[in-house]
């Protein structure tokens, strides 16, 4: 199994700063024949469903914020956050879907400082 | 505008079957994407349970494949979750979704409001 591990577990930041959540997997999530990397970025609110942020490492959902950027190739990912909001507060997943089981990463749980 | 809701028994006694349904609206479930389940105990991190495509292919995590089947009933579009032999280390908020065809289940983007199953005697 593909085994996602996001850094940090906890992260407060500023209102109007950047934050930073980064996702690393245990094997490659770039798929050679389309050369796209096979991950996924949710964000979960307390007592709400997770809501799709980021596909295939950096297109952004409808309807998402521009702050809402993702990065990253391989097996190194990044979520960036520019200009944070109250609203951003929530708990931020990665997830692979390169292979089965679709494994999600532990969760960044973001504030505000 | 695709809409998902689970329903189900809310508390289930261990060694029991747990049996869960997703009403999908708004779309044919036999149309295309693909369909999954995925689970949270309080306080935890997301598992991911399994996912029917609409070719009829079913993918399940390994560490749940012995005890768990995803079905479709196509005539009434509801999704099915069977898990057998739950314990209480299977008491969590079970979510359904739609997940994009990618050739291989992908990304949810879709989700129901979950609901909260407890296993205990």
């Amino acid at each position: 199994d593909i085994v996602m591990t996001q850094s940090p577990d906890s992260l407060a930041a500023s209102l109007g700063e950047r934050a930073t959540i980064n996702c690393k997997s245990s094997q490659s999530l770039l798929y050679g024949s389309n050369r796209r990397n096979y991950i996924a970025w949710y964000q979960q609110k307390p007592r709400q469903p997770p809501r799709l942020l980021i596909y295939w490492a950096s297109t952004r959902e409808s309807g998402v914020p521009e702050r809402f950027s993702g990065s990253g190739s391989g097996t190194d990912f990044t979520l960036t956050i520019t200009s944070l909001q109250a609203e951003d507060v929530a708990t931020y997943y990665c997830q692979q879907y390169l292979d089965t089981p679709n494994n999600f990463g532990q969760g960044t749980k973001l504030e505000i400082k | 505008q695709v809409q998902l809701k689970e329903s189900g028994p809310g508390l289930v006694k261990p060694s029991e079957t747990l049996s869960l349904t997703c009403n999908v609206s708004g779309y044919s479930i036999n149309n295309g994407y693909c369909w999954g389940w995925v689970r949270q105990p309080p306080g935890r991190g997301l598992e991911y349970i399994g996912s029917l495509y609409f070719t009829g292919n079913t993918y399940y995590n390994s560490s749940l494949k012995s005890r768990v089947t995803i079905s479709v009933d196509s005539s009434k579009n509801l999704l099915s979750l069977s898990l057998r032999s739950v314990a209480a280390s299977d008491s969590a908020m079970y979510y359904c979704g739609r997940q994009q065809a990618v050739g291989v289940p992908g990304p949810f983007d879709q989700w129901g409001p979950g609901t909260l199953v407890t296993v205990s005697s």
